[in-house]
Formats: structure tokens, C-alpha cells, sequence
């Protein structure tokens, strides 16, 4: 069963375009809501994560959206940039218990010249 | 720093063979874990641990077997590989206080 719901599967974007990517939970236990980007030939590595205490938080060019009630987060890239072409993994996680993460299935972003 | 560094990087096998990915880690983080990574299905967690000695099933579990003998590695063994487990397996290792996640570059196997 896939417990966390990405869309779109992937996106084209033109440089300074801001690129929007969903996803969407169905276990209420989780607190810990990461993204991770992820380049060919590489393993995902953290860019930004927010807890359900807050309803946005951002990081230079990248903001996490998190609606609690709705069970939805979503990544905003403003600005984008050609260099931010890569994989981007949502995932949910809760706290203790192994701080396992369970992943989405993943958005590829091409952002073009 | 290597922080987290995995190997074989690149493997194929023949149908029936066994074989073991090495994780290594150099950050002295407590957690563990092996995800597989396919196509349109994102990272699913294989097996993980929690501590030195320690292993528990995930997401993914039947076909593997893992072993944490020492704090800093944690191997993932193939018994008898299958076409169904030619993926990409990346290593992770996580402090154990927080959610971040550390990750290997990944080890290609594949099955014929």
C-alpha cells in the first residue's frame, strides 16, 4: 500500500518558473515531512523538512506548504534554475520507532534555458 | 569525510547466485537502513537497524537477509537472487535523534 501520494510524476519548467510539486499522506502519526533531491547517478540527499506544528517554512529558493487537516504538502521552487534538474522524493516519517522514512514515488524536474 | 559509502557499486548476477552489498558509515550514527529503488515506485525500505547487533523488517523484506555486526556497517545479502530484485539499493544511516536521512550513492545489481 502506498502511504504517500506524489504528483505530477514529472515537470517542465522554463528558468525562473516556479515549479510545484504534491504529495499526500494517509497516516496521521506522522510528524517529520522531508524532501529529498536527488541527481543522476547519486543518492537523495535532504534538502528542506518541516514538522506539523508549522504551516510553512523555507530555505533559500525552496518552501515546504504543509496542510495539516488535509494531510497534504507540497515543495515550491522559486526561481527556478536549470541546475535544479533532478529527482525529487516527498516522504513521511514518525519520530522514534527506527525514524523510518516511507517515500513517495518521485517527480522528475527539467528546468529549461 | 566519506560519510556513507557502499559497495559494490555495480553488479550483475546470474539467476540463483548469491551475493552481499556492503554498507559503510563513518559518521558513528545509531540507524541503519536499506532502500531499493525502481522505477515509478520511489525508495522502499528493505530492512533496517536501530543499533549494533540489531535488525528489523521493512517495508520490502522477503528475498533479504541483513546483518549489523558492527556499529559502522550493515550488510545486505542476496541468498538467491531473482529477476524481481535487479534495482538500484541505497544505504542510509541516521543519527537517531532526528529524521534526516544520510544515503550511500547507490549499488546497481542486476539479475539476468
Amino acid at each position: 500500500q502506498q502511504q504517500v501520494k506524489q504528483s505530477p510524476q514529472s515537470l517542465i519548467v522554463q528558468k525562473g518558473g516556479i515549479p510545484i510539486i504534491n504529495c499526500a499522506y494517509e497516516n496521521t502519526a506522522f510528524d517529520y515531512f522531508p524532501w529529498y533531491q536527488q541527481f543522476p547517478g547519486k543518492g537523495p540527499a535532504l534538502l528542506i523538512a518541516i514538522r506539523p506544528d508549522v504551516s510553512e517554512k523555507k530555505e533559500g529558493r525552496f518552501t515546504i506548504s504543509f496542510n495539516k487537516s488535509a494531510k497534504q504538502f507540497s515543495l515550491h521552487i522559486m526561481d527556478s534554475q536549470p541546475g535544479d534538474s533532478a529527482t525529487y522524493f516527498c516522504a513521511a516519517g514518525r519520530t522514534g520507532g527506527g525514524n523510518k522514512l516511507t517515500f513517495g514515488t518521485g517527480t522528475q524536474l527539467k528546468v529549461e534555458l | 569525510n566519506a560519510g556513507v559509502t557502499q559497495t559494490p557499486k555495480f553488479r550483475v548476477l546470474k539467476t540463483g547466485q548469491s551475493m552481499t552489498l556492503l554498507c559503510a558509515q563513518d559518521m558513528n550514527h545509531e540507524y541503519m537502513y536499506w532502500y531499493r529503488q525502481d522505477p515509478g515506485m520511489g525508495l522502499r525500505l528493505i530492512h533496517y537497524s536501530v543499533g549494533e547487533g540489531t535488525t528489523a523488517k521493512g517495508e520490502v523484506p522477503d528475498g533479504y537477509n541483513v546483518s549489523r555486526l558492527k556499529k559502522q556497517n550493515f550488510l545486505l545479502g542476496l541468498e538467491s537472487a531473482a529477476p524481481s530484485q535487479t534495482s538500484v539499493y541505497f544505504c542510509a544511516s541516521n543519527r537517531g535523534n532526528t529524521g534526516e536521512l544520510f544515503f550511500g550513492e547507490g549499488s546497481r545489481l542486476t539479475v539476468l
